[in-house]
């Protein structure tokens, strides 16, 4: 059975740093492309940040690149997101989520984490 | 504001069948990119609702189906029911932006009366 088990959120001032974690099990953690999408109060869905199986290939959407940094150990089968000069409007619900598919526009999220709250506030 | 869009909200009684629209453009449904489509309940994490355009994973009922035609795909869902109550999200892969290219619709509020 998949299952992303998620640690890290809490309460940061502006400017400040937080670390997210998701735990992978059921599948080999390795071969599959992984992603952070947050919720924040009153949006929708965003896409954060994704890594590809070996962790060379990286994106991030605009609103965070250059803050927020992703990686992941694959000897732990874990999944990171490192947040530094966080923002009031970082504050939101944060996913991890496993990536399924064949090629780039085929890619869904099948599974996902519990959710991490993360607020931003001084 | 995201490049796939959905109305804000949808209602309907129990047991009638609604749709939520999806509309894109050139770069990402209109490129051949698949529609997939996500039910996001309070306090819960997202769930995928239907994968490539028109699969449904294990377990979801086939009171949910997906469609696709040039740049805009719809979600159907048939026999409405209660707990059918939730956020709905199309998400495609768009070819055209800087940052991530997978992208969400902004969410369709579903309210069952």
């Amino acid at each position: 059975e998949v299952q992303l088990l998620q640690s890290g959120g809490d309460l940061a001032q502006p400017g400040g740093s937080l670390r997210l974690s998701c735990a992978a099990s059921g599948f080999t953690f390795s071969d599959f492309a992984m992603t952070w999408v947050r919720r924040a109060p009153g949006k929708g869905l965003e896409c954060v940040s994704s890594i590809n199986g070996p962790g060379d290939t990286i994106f991030y959407a605009d609103s965070v690149k250059g803050r927020f940094t992703i990686s992941r150990d694959n000897s732990k089968n874990t999944l990171y997101l490192r947040m530094d000069s966080l923002r009031v409007e970082d504050a939101a619900i944060y996913y991890c989520a496993k990536l399924q598919g064949a090629t780039y526009p085929t890619y869904h999220f099948d599974y996902w984490g519990q959710g991490s709250l993360v607020t931003v506030s001084s | 504001q995201s490049v796939l869009a959905q109305p804000p909200s949808v209602s309907g009684a129990p047991g009638q069948r609604i749709t939520i629209s999806c509309t894109g453009s050139t770069s990402n449904i209109g490129a051949g990119s698949d529609i997939h489509w996500y039910q996001h309940l309070p306090q819960t994490a997202p769930k995928l609702l239907i994968y490539g355009n028109n699969n449904r994973p294990s377990g979801v009922p086939d009171r949910f189906s997906g469609s696709k035609s040039g740049t805009s795909a719809s979600l159907a869902i048939t026999g409405l029911q209660a707990d059918d109550e939730a956020d709905y999200y199309c998400q495609s892969y768009d070819n055209g932006l800087s940052g991530s290219p997978w992208v969400f619709g902004g969410g369709t509020k579903l309210t069952v009366l």
